[in-house]
């Protein structure tokens, strides 16, 4: 089945503990990317990569980091969680070029709490 | 800046009535395209429908209509024959077309919808 997915779905950890929350895609998709989703902001980009080992901002990249190291998976770190940084996060992937512009597949969603 | 405005936050409809959602953006871009989605209380995202721009015909997938004004930049969705499982938040996107240089889309806030019975 053709599917993105994401670990863990839920997380609840504390302020400046490392964690990083997983994202595999099984679709051979080269772009991969990171919103969060937050209350009245809709959906916002954190990160995206166009390829293997390219990587680039989004609009709220700030307290983030990701790697592309293979091309399934697309890993977002956070290296000192704050409380604002509590939200739901989704990673999406697609095919580039023509066949690209259209869907977007979703992962499931991380839920992550901040304390 | 490319944005894109969902202006009624909340919005109900009884079951088997028809509703709209109503979407705005601004773009200098003359290619790019449109998406709905739908998010469930699983919170999954669903594409519900797709309009690109160069096309005038107003996309439709079974109860799902829009109404795509390029010139006003206006793009509304109608789901006919509202039902039950119709409950949830809907996103307005919007992708520039570079041509797949990047695939980013730029979300509305949504439109939380309850389908009443």
């Amino acid at each position: 089945e053709a599917q993105v997915t994401q670990n863990p779905r839920y997380l609840i950890t504390v302020t400046g503990k490392k964690l990083t929350v997983t994202c595999s895609q099984n679709m051979n998709h080269e772009y991969m990317s990171w919103y969060r989703q937050d209350p009245g902001l809709g959906l916002r980009q954190i990160y995206y990569s166009m390829n293997v080992e390219v990587t680039d901002k989004g609009d709220v990249p700030e307290g983030y980091k990701v790697s592309r190291k293979e091309k399934r998976n697309f890993p977002l770190i956070l290296e000192s969680p704050s409380p604002n940084q509590t939200s739901l996060y989704f990673c999406a992937s697609s095919p580039t070029g023509l066949a690209g512009v259209g869907e977007q597949f979703f992962g499931p969603g991380t839920r992550l709490t901040v304390l | 800046a490319q944005t894109v405005t969902q202006s009624q936050p909340e919005m109900s409809v009884q079951e088997a009535e028809t509703v709209t959602l109503s979407c705005t953006y601004d773009t200098s871009e003359n290619n790019y395209y449109l998406f709905w989605y739908k998010q469930p209380p699983s919170r999954q995202m669903i594409l519900v429908i797709r309009q690109e721009a160069y096309k005038q015909q107003n996309a439709t997938e079974n109860r799902f209509s829009v109404n795509f004004q390029k010139a006003a930049k206006s793009f509304s969705l109608k789901i006919s024959d509202s039902q039950l499982g119709d409950t949830a938040m809907y996103f307005c996107a919007f992708m520039p077309d570079y041509g797949g240089a990047t695939n980013k889309l730029i979300f509305g806030t949504g439109t939380l919808l309850a389908v009443q019975p």
